[in-house]
């Protein structure tokens, strides 16, 4: 089966570094995506990973290892802002998606 | 760029009332649209995928005839609830992709409360 797993919630200090795992088992594999979700928001696209490595986008970077099924999402230097759901979603190469149950993000001052 | 709108963004109807929700990409063609509900503290769960002139492919579980989806063009998709009953009380959003690696662009989303 298809299977994506990520912790359901975090919490991290402000000014802090977390970062957030995802493992997946999909039967395809054309490129992970991370998600931001804020309460009562749609999500909003934060990074795409399809080689392994560390891809880095200011504050936020994701690491993909596909021999492992393995990405994290690091988010640096936290702001209150930052709290919402991270969402882990892999392309299985038809052009949907398959979703994590996300990891919600708390942030304390 | 990538911008996707969706009206309205909060609808109250009565049970057994029709509802239509209209998801548009405003500044790309959009060549796969897809449409989520989803429920407080839960993740979002697809309901169907649809490409510009073809029938919407529904999710197992889904029915096709309650939720009907149009996509009448490249720039526009629209959801109609019909028969609608509390249950169906929920927040749906619709994406549009058009590019490789075929990333999902997100309106705002519609909420939905049937009384």
């Amino acid at each position: 089966g298809q299977n994506i797993d990520q912790p359901t919630e975090m919490t991290a200090t402000e000014g802090a570094i977390v970062q957030i795992n995802c493992t997946y088992q999909t039967s395809g594999f054309n490129g992970l995506f991370w998600y931001q979700q804020h309460a009562g928001e749609a999500p909003t696209f934060l990074s795409y990973n399809v080689l392994d490595g560390l891809e880095e986008k200011g504050r936020f970077s994701s690491f993909l290892s596909r021999s492992k099924g393995y990405s994290y999402l690091l988010l640096k230097e936290l702001q209150m802002k930052d709290s919402a759901s991270y969402l882990c979603a892999v392309s299985g190469g038809n052009y949907q998606l398959i979703w994590g149950a996300g990891t919600k993000l708390i942030i304390k001052p | 760029g990538a911008v996707v709108s969706q009206h309205p963004s909060r609808v109250i109807c009565k049970s057994g009332t029709s509802v239509k929700i209209e998801c548009r990409s405003l500044d790309f063609q959009a060549t796969t649209m897809f449409w989520y509900r989803q429920f407080p503290k839960q993740s979002l769960m697809l309901m169907a995928t649809s490409n510009e002139g073809s029938k919407a492919t529904y999710e197992q579980g889904v029915e096709k005839d309650k939720f009907l989806i149009n996509h009448a063009s490249l720039t526009l998709s629209t959801l109609t609830v019909t028969s609608a009953h509390p249950e169906d009380s929920s927040f749906y959003i619709c994406s549009a992709s058009f590019r490789e690696p075929y990333e999902q662009y997100f309106g705002p989303g519609t909420r939905l409360t049937v009384t």
